[in-house]
């Protein structure tokens, strides 16, 4: 089963407008961590947040927020009034403390920023 | 601070011929290592992951296989590739730490099979 589940396979937004990354998560361990990383065009994947299982705090970093839900099982991705620059491919991972080698990818969202 | 180098970043061979993709850390010791291809528009696929010097693990059977003779070297291998070998290889490092610490990506190598 998909440990990580990103639904939105490609999403188009014209710039300054506001979107939201979907992510829900599986798991059964208690201690788990969750991560957000940009793949921009040029191919690198760039790390951009992580979170612990016992911190539900949201994180507010620019114009990029993150809502850790884990009543619903979810870790979604804002960014505020996008720009061109923004325009990636996103992807949500689940790492296990139990299984702490393997990091368990979500498909990807494929961000188009319209100028 | 750490770097990961890996290389080349494109390369072109034809159905049949051999592959290595190498990868080295720089700046930390006893990584975590891990190689995985991306398809054309498609997710991250693992396929290989070393927690130490000459331990690998494979996720997904195929004609590929991975090395680690160094410490903070990977090797990515295949005696012959074929075309469904095509995609975006990236290489990745993480601390040793019960999943806590993120993995930090190369930039990845861009292979096509003619």
């Amino acid at each position: 089963a998909q440990k990580v589940t990103q639904a939105q396979t490609e999403i188009s937004v014209v710039e300054k407008e506001d979107v939201t990354l979907d992510c829900v998560y599986e798991t059964r361990d208690t201690t788990y961590y969750l991560f957000w990383y940009k793949q921009p065009p040029s191919g690198e994947l760039v790390f951009l947040i992580r979170r612990n299982s016992f911190d539900e705090q949201n994180e507010i970093s620019g114009r990029y927020s993150w809502n850790f839900q884990k009543s619903t099982s979810s870790f979604n991705f804002t960014i505020t009034a996008s720009q061109v620059v923004d325009s990636a491919v996103y992807f949500c991972a689940l790492s296990e403390a139990n299984t702490g080698n393997q990091f368990y990818f979500g498909t990807g969202t494929s961000l188009t920023v319209i100028p | 601070s750490q770097t990961i180098h890996q290389w080349p970043a494109t390369l072109v061979q034809p159905v049949g011929s051999p592959l290595s993709l190498e990868c080295t850390v720089e700046g930390t010791s006893n990584p975590n290592l891990y190689w995985y291809r991306q398809a054309a528009g498609r997710g991250l696929q693992l396929l290989f992951y070393s927690v130490g010097i000459g331990q690998i693990s494979s996720e997904v059977p195929q004609n590929l296989s991975a090395s680690r003779p160094q410490d903070r070297q990977f090797i990515l291998s295949s005696k012959k590739l074929l075309l469904s070998d095509s995609g975006f290889y990236l290489c990745a490092w993480s601390v040793m730490d019960r999943g806590y610490q993120p993995q930090h990506f190369g930039d990845g190598t861009r292979l096509s099979i003619l």
